[in-house]
């Protein structure tokens, strides 16, 4: 099972809103990652978390609050959002990367969540 | 110079043609190759994963890695109209994940690919 599941699959929020988005994965994964991804772009990675523990933010703004209650799930709180926040937001996982070449370092993304920001 | 440069097309190729895809890379530290296929408003899913040089065969896919010239390639045999997407190309450094850090992908911009009937 390579699945990695996000809700809610669409979101519409105004500017004042608080939201959060849920990412869940049963591959026993230790790092998960949030990506931003506007139209014809690719991915752009936002934060990444090892062992349930924050290891990466790319300098996102603190309207985006990241959180990794166990090693299973993965949310991403949401407030204060701009118009152009809009965009898919995906979750992905893998294996924690131990330099073997076998195949840790593949991330595995989710369906992604639509947001727009009113 | 972006680190990673993808043709981002549209392609557009008919029924049963092979279907070459590259990207360029300027890290001589990338070990770590990927290529995910995006549909429309989906996540990427992935289609293939080479570990240093050479080749790697699945199905209609082959992916190739020839790192002295820092290129990758991806060929698709007998193509099908499903095989119409968004082809991305990703890799990382060796040694990025050792400390704990997760694994910090490189994204190409994307080739849009279209197989027509």
């Amino acid at each position: 099972d390579t699945e990695v599941t996000q809700t809610p699959k669409h979101l519409v929020m105004g500017m004042t809103n608080k939201k959060s988005l849920k990412c869940e994965q049963h591959m026993g994964h230790r790092a998960m990652y949030w990506y931003k991804q506007k139209a014809k772009k690719p991915p752009e990675l936002m934060f990444v978390y090892s062992y349930e523990k924050l290891s990466i933010n790319e300098s996102v703004p603190s309207r985006f609050s990241p959180e990794c209650p166990n090693s299973s799930l993965l949310n991403l709180h949401l407030h204060a959002l701009q118009p152009e926040d809009s965009a898919l937001y995906l979750c992905a996982s893998s294996q924690v990367p131990q330099g073997s070449g076998r195949g840790q370092e593949t991330q595995y993304f989710g369906p992604g969540t639509r947001l727009l920001v009113l | 110079q972006k680190e990673v440069e993808q043709d981002p097309g549209p392609l557009s190729v008919p029924e049963g043609a092979i279907v070459s895809l590259n990207c360029t890379y300027s890290n001589s530290a990338f070990q770590y190759f990927m290529w995910y296929r995006q549909y429309s408003r989906k996540g990427p899913e992935l289609l293939m994963y080479t570990y240093s040089s050479g080749n790697k065969e699945d199905g209609r896919f082959t992916a190739q890695v020839d790192k002295s010239s820092k290129y990758i390639s991806l060929f698709i045999r007998d193509s099908q109209p499903s095989d119409s997407a968004t082809y991305l190309c990703a890799m990382s450094a060796v040694g990025y994940g050792l400390t704990g850090g997760g694994n910090k992908l490189t994204f190409g911009t994307g080739t849009q690919l279209k197989v027509e009937l």
